[in-house]
């Protein structure tokens, strides 16, 4: 199992620029997040799914859209990208949304940063 | 939400136990303690999870006392991979892991 993949790995984004990363997981996951993190902090929720065709609003959405149209697929888009949005995004995934028992996977990261 | 207090950083050497404290005071009755690890570029990973007493795991063991307004986490003989930032969340099992949140952490740096 790859369990967790994000792609790009890193991307330099001009600003009012637009891009869509791509996070994809093989372990028949019902949810999945996506994560900003800034230096030297902790992660914060962007937006989140908890099945196919669904998407939600976590602790900070503005500027970042979302969608699930496959239960491993979800993408996260910026259409026109901010230095604000500089950061590195991280997707995970997990069986269930009950905290016990069903732990989040985490992906690798992708790494952007915005002009 | 409780609200989670850690050290900022910590050193130990290699070899040696590490206890990693975490302060939530107004944890409340449904709230389960979950401890995550993360490498340097890479996304954090799971390591414990608890409600009250010990837990022990094949990576660390989560000592929570009788009033859980703390817990501990114990990493035994450390070595130079445990270098990493650990994160301790409080969650309400009624509530998703959309609901936790990731503070700080505390940053281990293991010595040789």
């Amino acid at each position: 199992n790859a369990g967790v993949t994000q792609t790009p790995k890193f991307r330099v984004l001009k600003t009012g620029q637009s891009m869509t990363l791509l996070c994809a997981q093989d372990m028949n996951h019902e949810y999945m997040y996506w994560y900003r993190q800034d230096p030297g902090m902790g992660l914060r929720l962007i937006h989140y799914s908890v099945g196919e065709g669904t998407t939600a609003k976590g602790e900070v959405p503005d500027g970042y859209n979302v969608s699930r149209l496959k239960k491993q697929n979800f993408l996260l888009g910026l259409e026109s990208a901010a230095p604000s949005q500089t950061s590195v995004y991280f997707c995970a995934s997990s069986y269930s949304s009950a905290l016990q028992y069903y732990e989040q996977y985490f992906g690798p990261g992708t790494r952007l940063t915005v002009t | 939400l409780a609200k989670t207090t850690q050290p900022i950083s910590m050193d130990s050497y290699e070899g040696q136990e590490v206890n990693i404290t975490c302060s939530h005071n107004n944890i409340a009755t449904n709230d389960y303690i979950t401890w995550y690890q993360q490498f340097p570029s890479q996304g954090p990973r799971f390591i414990i999870q608890g409600y009250k007493t010990k837990v022990t795991n094949e990576v660390a063991s989560l000592f929570i006392p009788a009033d859980r307004k703390s817990s501990t986490l114990s990493l035994p003989r450390v070595s130079l991979s445990d270098t990493a930032v650990y994160y301790c969340l409080v969650g309400d099992i009624n509530f998703g892991n959309e609901k936790l949140t990731f503070g700080t952490g505390t940053r281990l740096t293991i010595i040789p």
